[in-house]
């Protein structure tokens, strides 16, 4: 089963605007990753949130976790076409048994058109 | 280039029949991670090993099975293969196997498994 939901499922944007996707999720995390796919490609790690933290950057990418609130965000500044990709956030869940199987989310699908 | 190889990179067969995907994790990576991603049901955790020894087990079919070898490739056998069973198939790995804190998973390419 999926731990986490994006919203929205897809996204469309002109270059150099920004790009904001959520992500909500079930139980109690050790972290939250966002991970980016190309069409058809592996998936590549973007960031890791702790359960403690709040907010963290790399580069344009800005994340945010709330864990009262079990949700996450993704924030992508000043896109551009080479950000068109789908992006998945993956949690790994605070269980005993579950040895950082991280569960991921359905994606959020975004086209940044030129 | 993550560092993580699988093999064979696109797979055509038939139904009923067996395949057996092939991944050689990062150097010096002790866990190798096997996920499913199709359409439908989109990206789902099959079984994880940590070296050699299964550890953790996902939605995975009674058809399929998989083990790390000693020197930490993995294989991943599919056996009496339906429609259904037509998605990509990804193997990651990590330098741990810790049970919190895993941090990032590194991807391969995937294998591409059509079946007809």
């Amino acid at each position: 089963s999926q731990q986490g939901e994006e919203d929205p499922q897809a996204l469309s944007i002109q270059e150099g605007e920004n790009a904001t996707m959520n992500c909500s999720y079930k139980t109690s995390i050790n972290n939250l990753q966002w991970y980016r796919q190309n069409s058809g490609r592996g998936l590549v790690h973007l960031i890791l949130i702790r359960s403690n933290e709040r907010e963290k950057h790399s580069g344009r990418l800005r994340v945010t976790l709330d864990t009262s609130k079990k949700s996450s965000s993704l924030l992508i500044t000043a896109s551009r076409a080479a950000d068109t990709a789908s992006y998945f956030c993956a949690t790994d869940p605070l269980t005993t048994d579950s040895w950082g199987k991280l569960q991921f989310g359905a994606g959020t699908q975004v086209v940044v058109t030129p | 280039d993550s560092g993580v190889t699988q093999t064979p990179k696109h797979l055509i067969t038939a139904t009923g029949q067996r395949v057996t995907l092939r991944c050689s994790p990062r150097s010096g990576d002790l866990s190798v991670y096997w996920y499913q991603q199709s359409l439908d049901q989109g990206l789902q955790f099959l079984i994880q090993y940590y070296n050699g020894e299964e550890r953790a087990k996902g939605n995975i079919l009674e058809r399929f099975s998989a083990q790390q070898f000693p020197d930490l490739h993995s294989e991943l056998n599919l056996s009496s293969l339906e429609l259904g069973d037509s998605a990509l198939y990804f193997c990651a790995s990590s330098p741990s196997g810790a049970a919190v804190n895993t941090g990032e998973l590194f991807f391969g390419e995937g294998s591409r498994l059509t079946v007809l």
